[in-house]
Order: C-alpha cells, then structure tokens, then sequence
C-alpha cells in the first residue's frame, strides 16, 4: 500500500518568520494530497488540498506544492501566528482501495 | 447540519469487555472511515465503507467489526477489549463522486482499556 513520510516531527519558528512541512508518498497512482491540521484535543481540520494535476495552490497564508516526479508535497505558512501552533498531518489518497494514507504529523510551535 | 457526529466522547472498558462506537453523518456522503490516533502518531484506517452494505478493511483491521446498513450510520464494534486499543477513535466521512474530496471527521471517541 501508500506510504507517507512527513517531516520534521516538531518545528518551533518565531512569530512572522515561514513554516515549511514535507512530505513524500510511493504509490505513484496517489492523486489527491490534503493538509490536515489539528489543536490539542480536537478533530483533524482541513486547511488546504491539492490534486496530482496540479503543481501549487495558494489560500492566503497557506500553499502547498506538488512534485509529482520526485513524489513530495509541502506545506508553506508564510507570517507565522500563535493561533498556528498545532499538529500538521498531510495524506495521500489512492483510487487503490478508495484508502487516505496520513504522516506521523508536525508538531508545529509559533513563538510569540 | 450536525455533520459528522459520534458516540460517546470518553469510554474506559475492562479487558475482555466489548462496545461499539457510534458514528453518524446527515451529508450524504457515500464514504466513510474508521481512524484510529495514538498519541504522538499519525491516523491509521481500521475499516472503511464506500456505501451501504459494502466495507472494507484498512491497515489495522484487527480486534475490530464494522457493518453499514444505512449511509447515515457505520457503528464500530470491538470485541474483547485489549489495552493495545487504548486509542482515539475518529469517524470519517467524504463524498467520491468524480472525486475524491474533503474528509470531514467527527470529534472523536477517547477510548481506554484498563
């Protein structure tokens, strides 16, 4: 089956500075990447998406690119808040079993 | 909409013991997943519906039943409680369509095995 790799585990940046999160998947037939994020004790919250046909995607703060060859896409949050510490799961989806594979997720602190 | 909702919040079971975890959603959606979260780690799929009367298991089947007889409901059932299920338990649900498309999850069920 899919295997999601995500890293860095844990990343503290300054409030302002950019957060970048990567993730690699190996099931070439994977065609759909969501970006997940997730408050201590709450449900896992969509932030943004993107499908294999496409290389970037931008909603304000947040882009997530794709490198279909190289078979990575990351997370990129640009002026950093507090209210952006959380953990940051990505996944990949295979039409293989209707399956969404997740990473071990980012524990992402933003200090003020 | 309620979305997706589950079944109860919190669970502390003996081992041996068995339950199942509701899940229901009032979208539609013709998906739905079973997740469990470890703490520290990532989601990994138990079971997975695509439609009433059809399901499917995921990474971690084991220990675990699901059924689907309506496309609002996908009950999970564990049977013979073990401490290695100490876990949070999410439902999951997507429509597919031409998709596939947003996962939308439900609050979870934090689940203890004593």
């Amino acid at each position: 089956g899919e295997n999601v790799e995500q890293h860095p585990s844990t990343l503290s940046v300054q409030e302002g500075d950019s957060a970048v999160i990567k993730c690699t998947y190996s099931d070439s037939a994977s065609n759909y990447f969501p970006w997940y994020k997730q408050e201590l004790g709450k449900r896992p919250q969509l932030i943004i998406d993107i499908r294999s046909n496409v290389g970037e995607k931008k909603d304000q703060r947040i882009a997530v690119t794709l490198n279909k060859t190289a078979k990575h896409f990351s997370l990129h949050i640009t002026e950093t808040q507090p209210e952006d510490s959380a953990v940051y799961f990505c996944a990949g989806h295979t039409n293989t079993g209707n399956q969404f594979y997740f990473g071990t997720g980012t524990s992402l602190t933003v200090i003020p | 909409n309620a979305g997706v909702t589950q079944t109860p919040k919190f669970r502390i079971l003996k081992i041996g013991q068995s339950m199942t975890l509701q899940c229901t959603q009032d979208m539609n959606h013709n998906y739905m997943y079973w997740y469990r979260q470890d703490p520290g780690m990532g989601l990994k799929l138990i079971y997975y519906s695509v439609g009433a009367g059809i399901t499917d298991k995921g990474e971690v089947p084991n220990g675990y039943n699901v059924s689907r007889s309506t496309t609002e409901d996908f009950p999970l059932r564990l049977e013979l409680a073990a401490p290695s299920q100490t876990s949070v338990y999410f439902c999951a649900s997507s429509y597919s369509g031409q998709g596939p498309y947003e996962q939308y999850f439900g609050p979870g069920t934090r689940l203890t095995v004593t």
